[in-house]
């Protein structure tokens, strides 16, 4: 059973450019959530979709959207970048309990 | 006080000795208590999760939940070094399944 796929793998981006991660969950997972991970802030969530819609949000600025798509795959958006979105941005996909998988994971770094 | 809050250690044990992690956390609605393991420039894996009261064990690993205290605990039987990393204590806040708030975590290393 193939687990979560984040792509791409690493991304460079400058100052003021935006980007969009992808995640694919596991097959039958509804939910995903996206975390952004850095070595001061450790692992914050970001917010959480399922059936299309977002029911959960953490405190991030809007620079920072998502959607799910009808097949359940979801991306997250990054406007305008700064320095301090530089992050390991990681995706879970959970089915009906809090049980979440993780995927691989997105390295971003903004120069 | 922090939501989930781990010893940061660093903790070093020998190879086959009990390695123990501990968690606190402040919402006294907590339903549902995982904990992840994380490799050094890896993604997260659950390797517990722990709904009631009591231990639970699966192989190597205990979880002991105490909901009266707030306290959430991993012991590793028999560490071995390829138990080195660092383990992540998570816990649904706000009344939601699907937000998970985590710990800082604390790295572990099993010495040969």
């Amino acid at each position: 059973k193939a687990g979560v796929t984040q792509t791409p793998r690493y991304l460079i981006k400058t100052r003021g450019q935006q980007v969009t991660l992808s995640c694919s969950p596991i097959s039958g997972h509804r939910s995903v959530s996206w975390y952004q991970q850095t070595p001061g802030q450790g692992l914050q969530f970001l917010f959480e979709y399922f059936s299309e819609t977002q029911r959960n949000k953490g405190n991030f600025p809007g620079r920072f959207s998502g959607r799910q798509f009808s097949n359940s795959r979801s991306e997250m958006n990054v406007s305008t970048l700064e320095l301090g979105d530089s992050a390991l941005y990681l995706c879970a996909s959970s089915r009906g309990t809090a049980e979440a998988f993780f995927g691989q994971g997105t390295r971003l770094t903004v120069v | 006080q922090k939501e989930v809050e781990q010893n940061s250690g660093p903790l070093s044990v020998p190879e086959g000795a009990i390695a123990s992690l501990n968690c606190t956390y402040s919402d006294r609605v907590s339903q549902s208590f995982f904990w992840y393991r994380q490799y050094s420039g890896k993604s997260p894996e659950l390797i517990m999760s722990i709904y009631s009261n009591g231990d639970k064990e699966d192989g190597r690993f205990t979880a002991q939940l105490n909901k009266a205290s707030q306290y959430v605990s991993l012991l590793i039987r028999d560490s071995q070094p390829s138990d080195s990393a660092t383990y992540l204590c998570a816990v649904p806040r706000g009344g939601s399944n699907y937000k998970l708030t985590f710990g800082k975590g604390t790295l572990l290393t099993v010495n040969p």
